[in-house]
């Protein structure tokens, strides 16, 4: 059984550009969480995605989208960059949306803004 | 107020030592109780699920008092191996479940 798997692993971009980073949910899940942990902090919850819709959302500006698809792998997308949005980029799959559900972590991307 | 809240740390103990975490959550609508552990750069990973009537597994026992909004993790015997982040986390009620992290109190077993 293949784990979640994310990529790119590290990446560094400058204020103002965008990025998207890629996740590969685990076999047999049906839902991804993205999260944002920035340096010495507990990962915050950007947004689900469940069978292809957004199903909740964090505290995070519209700069920030998603995306899921057929085979429930997905996509995080940030555009107009700024340096507060440095951080490891999590994401997170698990069986269904309930929150019963243990969520596994991908290793994450480590965003650098300059 | 911050939603999860944990005593940063550090925590430094000697091998064999018990240690203790705590955390309080401020929404009491919350329904499911976690600690994760997450070694340095690298992703955080389930620990245990936290039960009203307390549970162990091993040499760590969990605690949630729901009253007090308030959740334990004791690990005895502390191992070099056990040296980590411990993160306390709660299931948000609403339609994504999302989970809420506290910051983590880092937990470093020393020889």
């Amino acid at each position: 059984e293949t784990g979640v798997t994310q990529s790119p692993t590290h990446l560094i971009k400058t204020r103002g550009q965008q990025v998207t980073l890629r996740c590969s949910s685990q076999s047999g899940h049906n839902t991804v969480s993205w999260y944002q942990q920035a340096l010495g902090q507990g990962p915050q919850f950007i947004f689900q995605y469940y069978r292809e819709e957004e199903n909740g959302r964090g505290n995070f500006p519209p700069r920030f989208s998603g995306l899921q698809f057929p085979n429930y792998s997905s996509e995080l997308n940030v555009n107009a960059l700024e340096l507060d949005d440095s951080a490891l980029y999590l994401c997170a799959s698990s069986p269904g949306h309930q929150g019963t559900n243990e969520q596994f972590f991908g290793p994450g991307t480590r965003l650098t803004v300059l | 107020r911050k939603e999860v809240e944990q005593d940063p740390g550090p925590f430094n103990v000697p091998e064999g030592a018990t240690v203790a975490f705590n955390c309080t959550y401020s929404n009491s609508a919350s329904q499911s109780f976690f600690w994760y552990r997450q070694d340095c750069r690298k992703e955080p990973k389930l620990l245990m699920s936290v039960y009203s009537s307390g549970n162990e597994d091993g040499r760590f026992t969990a605690q949630l008092n729901r009253a007090s909004q308030y959740i334990s993790l004791l690990i005895r015997d502390s191992k070099l191996s056990d040296s980590a982040t411990y993160l306390c986390v709660v299931n948000s009620p609403g339609s994504a479940r999302q989970l809420t992290f506290g910051s983590g109190t880092q937990l470093t077993v020393l020889p």
